[in-house]
């Protein structure tokens, strides 16, 4: 069956210009999670969605991170007036339920560079 | 806060060497603990995992207990091959929090030669 999927699998943008990254989730998981894994910072946690709500913001880092979900599936996180420090690959992963013993399934990951 | 702790890489080893990347972690609660493996040029993806302490997880010859007296979840594997290389991640998730949301260690790189 069809794992997680992302979108562009590589982006190079300009600083100060906006992007959209999308992850279509296993189907049926309610619940996903954005991460950001860079060279600087590791892995580290951005946002989590149950069903289309987001009981969790806490990680995303400034107020240029926002991300949508719509339907129960489909993801968009926005980065706006991009950085270079905002360089880094955004993972998503989706999971049958938010529970803490749960497996997350990850996607390939977008890989975003800001010149 | 939530942490986790794993050894510095890279570890490089021969073939059929025993394999032992050690993680320690903070947090409040009682966490659920895993490793990720993610091999070149692939996606993060589940090794195994441990719900609860004294709880042992094991898959693909990799073995980790749960020692919640040390607050450890170390990761060992007997003879290695040269397949096993990759970077390795431990990582927790909080029951006493809303998301159940993944805190990784910084990655252990492992490279097996001949």
């Amino acid at each position: 069956g069809a794992g997680v999927s992302q979108s562009p699998s590589n982006k190079v943008t300009e600083k100060g210009k906006d992007v959209e990254l999308r992850c279509d989730p296993i189907s049926g998981h309610t619940a996903l999670y954005w991460y950001r894994q860079s060279l600087g910072q590791g892995l580290e946690f951005l946002i989590y969605f149950q069903g289309n709500s987001a009981p969790d913001k806490s990680g995303l880092p400034s107020d240029r991170f926002s991300a949508e979900r719509t339907g129960g599936s489909v993801s968009t996180l926005t980065i706006q007036r991009t950085q270079q420090e905002d360089s880094a690959v955004y993972l998503c992963a989706s999971a049958t339920e938010g529970l803490a013993g749960g497996e997350q399934f990850f996607g390939p990951g977008t890989r975003l560079t800001v010149l | 806060g939530n942490s986790v702790t794993q050894m510095e890489g890279p570890v490089t080893l021969s073939e059929e060497a025993f394999l032992t990347i050690n993680c320690t972690y903070t947090a409040t609660g009682y966490p659920s603990l895993f490793w990720y493996v993610q091999y070149p040029g692939e996606g993060l993806q589940l090794l195994l995992k441990a719900t609860k302490a004294d709880d042992k997880g094991s898959n693909k010859g990799f073995e980790a207990t749960y020692r919640k007296e040390t607050t450890s979840f170390h990761l060992e594997k007997g003879s290695v091959q040269v397949s096993d290389s990759a970077v390795y991640f431990c990582a927790l998730s909080d029951p006493t929090g809303t998301a159940s949301k993944l805190t990784f260690g910084t990655g252990t790189r492992l490279q097996v030669t001949l």
